[in-house]
């Protein structure tokens, strides 16, 4: 199977502006994370979606946002951007929701995002 | 929501056995342990992942003990290419936002 894949992989933008990131997760996977990674606060959740639905969110303002499609794959949005925004995105796709318990999670290579 | 900490660095040589312990006071009775590997610019990738006492697979093992607390990572016969970020994660099945650990940073030397 095709592993997660995320485009763009690289993206300039400057402050102000808004992006928009997309991934498509592995064939039959219905759940889709997304973790903003920076080098000082690491990896940090940023919400899950399970069948088009958000069932999760981090703790972060309410210029990210994301949506699920049908077809499992999702995008997520960021307006108003600012400088503290650059970071890698990761989406994660897992088979199952994760309140299973369980949680192995499948991570695609990342956009890095660069706001100047 | 169970935190985890781990050492933020190791360092070992090629050929030897390397351990990592993770700890995590506060998990909960079904909560899974998960562990992930980090290359640079690229997302995480799952090693192995495990509930109680020991469970192998064929790139490492993780041991738990009885009362969960804490989790090693058993990584065998390391190699250059095993140089990376390993995370810690502890699954929390209430529906809540999962999150990891900072990682501990392994360099393995020739």
């Amino acid at each position: 199977k095709a592993g997660v894949t995320q485009t763009p992989r690289y993206l300039i933008k400057t402050r102000g502006q808004q992006v928009t990131l997309s991934c498509s997760p592995i064939s039959g996977h219905r759940s889709v994370s997304w973790y903003q990674q920076t080098p000082g606060q690491g990896l940090q959740f940023l919400f899950e979606y399970f069948s088009e639905t958000q069932r999760n969110k981090g703790n972060f303002p309410g210029r990210f946002s994301g949506r699920q499609f049908s077809n499992s794959r999702s995008e997520m949005n960021v307006s108003t951007l600012e400088l503290g925004d650059s970071a890698l995105y990761l989406c994660a796709s897992s088979p199952i929701a994760r309140l299973a318990g369980t949680d192995t999670q499948y991570f695609g290579p990342g956009t890095r995002l660069t706001v100047l | 929501l169970a935190k985890t900490t781990q050492p933020i660095s190791m360092d070992s040589y090629e050929g030897q056995e390397v351990n990592i312990t993770c700890s995590h006071n506060n998990i909960a009775t079904n909560d899974y342990i998960t562990w992930y590997q980090q290359f640079p610019s690229q997302g995480p990738r799952f090693i192995i992942q495990g509930y109680k006492t020991k469970v192998t697979n064929e790139v490492a093992s993780l041991f738990i003990p009885a009362d969960r607390k804490s989790s090693t990572l058993s990584l065998p016969r390391v190699s250059l290419s095993d140089t990376a970020v390993y995370y810690c994660l502890v699954g929390d099945n209430a529906g809540n936002m999962l999150t990891f650990g900072g990682g501990t940073r392994l360099m393995v030397k020739p």
